[in-house]
């Protein structure tokens, strides 16, 4: 089955740097990838996808890209601020049109003032 | 605005005591996960249900049981608890469409329930 990694499990940025977590996946029919935010004590929030057919796609200080030959995908966020502080979830559709999404363990977050 | 809720934000149970825990979504959503989150292992998939009365097994069924009688709920079941299925519980939906190779849309989380099996 899918099977998905994701690095850093831990980042600490000063705020006002820029942030990279990035995740792979091993199966090559997955076709949609979104990321989630969960702050402290609240429930996961989509806070961007992309589709395989797409290579990049930015959303104000949020941006992921995606590279379908190395299967990687990586979520950036510049200009981070205290409130981008939480744990971020990648996670990769079983397969091409799958309902079910594979999630990576986490990336927790802390942006210092 | 997509509304999951569970019937419970806290929850302690006794080893074999049969635990039920409810979800409700107010989406018409034809999709519900019931997911368990433990530090440091991300969110594992236990069922997966794409209609009223089907259901799928995820990663880690195994302990558990579900139930959908009607569109809107999806209850997860634990037919004797276990100090092992101490965890935090989170139910999701997402809407079908029409189905095909784009199918995957997202998936709308619930608060979650905190279980603690004593």
């Amino acid at each position: 089955g899918e099977n998905v990694e994701q690095h850093p499990s831990t980042l600490s940025v000063q705020e006002g740097d820029s942030a990279v977590i990035k995740c792979t996946y091993s199966d090559s029919a997955s076709n949609y990838f979104p990321w989630y935010k969960q702050e402290l004590g609240k429930r996961p929030q989509l806070i961007i996808d992309i589709r395989s057919n797409v290579g990049e796609k930015k959303d104000q200080r949020i941006a992921v890209t995606l590279n379908k030959t190395a299967k990687h995908f990586s979520l950036h966020i510049t200009e981070t601020q205290p409130e981008d502080s939480a744990v971020y979830f990648c996670a990769a559709s079983r397969g091409a049109g799958s309902y079910q999404l594979t999630f990576g363990k986490g990336t927790k977050l802390s942006v210092i003032p | 605005d997509v509304k999951v809720t569970q019937s419970s934000r806290y929850l302690v149970k006794r080893t074999g005591e049969k635990v039920f825990l409810e979800c409700v979504q107010d989406m018409d959503h034809e999709n519900m996960f019931w997911y368990r989150q433990d530090p440091g292992l991300g969110l594992r998939l236990i069922y997966f249900s794409y209609d009223v009365k089907m259901k799928e097994k995820g990663d880690i069924p195994e302990g558990y049981s579900v139930s959908r009688e009607k569109k809107e709920r999806f209850s997860l079941i634990l037919e004797s608890a276990s100090t092992n299925q101490t965890s935090m519980y989170l139910c999701a939906s997402s809407h079908r469409g029409r189905g095909g190779v784009w199918a995957s849309y997202e998936q709308y989380f619930g608060p979650g329930t905190r279980l603690t099996v004593t």
